[in-house]
Parts: C-alpha cells; sequence; structure tokens
C-alpha cells in the first residue's frame, strides 16, 4: 500500500532563510506527488503538484525516485509561507483520485 | 466565493446520539470526499462518491454512513457517535475529466465535531 511519510512534525526558519520540508513516499508503479498548504484559519489548498513542475510562491518539488523523495523547498522564507505543509500522493492500484496525506509540517517562519 | 460549503462549522453531539455533517459544492464537480482529520494527524478518507455510485474505504467503521441525493449536497451521518470520532470533518471535490488535472481536490474549511 502507498504510504507518505513527513518526518518533521514542527520546522522553525528565520525570515530569509532557505526551508526544505521533507516527504518521502511508498509507492508501486511512478507516483504522482503533491503538495497541500494550510494557512491558519484558511481552508487546505493544493500548493503544488510535481507533474506541472513549477514554482508556487517561490516554493519548488523535484521527484526524486532513487530516494522516493519529495521534498518541498524555497530558497527564501518569508513570514507569509508559515502554515501547515501536506505531501499527497494518489492510492495505488488504479483509483489514482484518490489521496493519501502524510500527517504534515508546521513551518513557522520567524521574523 | 466559497466553492465547498460545509455546515456547521463546529458540531457537538452526545455520546451514541446520531448526528449528521452536510458539505455543498457550487463547482459542479463529479466527486465528492469526506476525510476524517484527527488531532496532529494525516486527513484519512472515509468515503467517496463518484457520481452517484458510492465507495467505501476498507477500515472505514460501518458506523459511518453517507448520502449524495444531487451532485451539489453530500451528508457523512455517523449513526452513534463514540468518543473516538471527535475529530474535523473535511470534505473535498474533484473534476475527473480526461487529463491531468484529476487529482487536484478543493476542500471545505471542515466542521469540528465534539462528542461528549
Amino acid at each position: 500500500a502507498q504510504r507518505v511519510t513527513q518526518p518533521e512534525k514542527l520546522l522553525s526558519v528565520f525570515k530569509g532563510a532557505p526551508v526544505e520540508l521533507k516527504c518521502n513516499y511508498s509507492y508501486s508503479g511512478s507516483p504522482e506527488l503533491f503538495w497541500y498548504v494550510q494557512y491558519s484559519r484558511q481552508r487546505l489548498q493544493l500548493l503544488l503538484r510535481h507533474i506541472s513542475r513549477e514554482s508556487i510562491k517561490g516554493f519548488t518539488a523535484d521527484l526524486n525516485k532513487g530516494e522516493t523523495s519529495f521534498h518541498l523547498k524555497k530558497p527564501f522564507a518569508q513570514e507569509e509561507d508559515s502554515a501547515m505543509y501536506y505531501c499527497a500522493l494518489p492510492n495505488s492500484g488504479g483509483s489514482n483520485y484518490k489521496l493519501t496525506f502524510g500527517k504534515g509540517t508546521l513551518l513557522t517562519v520567524n521574523p | 466565493d466559497a466553492m465547498v460549503i460545509q455546515n456547521p462549522r463546529y458540531q457537538v453531539t452526545q455520546f451514541g446520539k446520531p448526528v449528521t455533517l452536510s458539505c455543498s459544492q457550487t463547482l459542479n464537480h463529479n466527486v465528492m470526499y469526506w476525510y476524517q482529520q484527527k488531532s496532529s494527524q494525516a486527513p484519512k478518507l472515509l468515503f467517496h462518491y463518484y457520481d452517484k455510485d458510492f465507495n467505501n474505504e476498507a477500515d472505514t467503521p460501518d458506523n459511518f454512513q453517507s448520502r449524495r441525493p444531487n451532485t451539489s449536497f453530500c451528508f457523512l451521518d455517523i449513526r452513534s457517535p463514540g468518543l473516538g470520532d471527535a475529530a474535523m470533518y473535511l470534505c473535498a471535490t474533484s473534476n475527473l475529466l480526461t487529463g491531468w488535472d484529476n487529482e487536484k481536490l478543493f476542500f471545505g474549511s471542515g466542521t469540528q465535531l465534539s462528542v461528549l
């Protein structure tokens, strides 16, 4: 069965510092991975997906199949990046529109 | 411009007393999901509707049921809530068209359920 692991429950950085939120996965086949974000008092929303290879709000994430990782990175963190971040991947076995989420990492960017 | 609306935001029920949580959407999406999220845990999929077809996850307790009377509305029924069912319940939708954008989920704000 697929699994998503976010090893860090909490991550605290200073404004302007680089940030990396870790995500590791186990999946049979070629996964498609996502990062979802939840800002304070807002709903959970899609941040980015690996298939689109885009940078959203300065964040990027590269799929590393050798390390089975999909870490989220930003070179210069901003205070408004403070939020809960969830890594997610579709369920294996054909139902690729159902997502399995990691437990999340709470990012705090200090001034 | 809320697109996935969950009511109420907070729900308090008594142990064993049936409770219904509601979700509506203005996106006309064909898939609606219910996730359960307990404190410090990952959102966990309970079940989903693909159009009118109900799909239950294997480990979802029988105590949890769902109804989708039309495209816009979906309900989560907990027949006999236990203390362990206290959680945030998230409704989400997606639109399964051909192409690669089908896994993007749109979430509601959630209903925080307390069981006394």
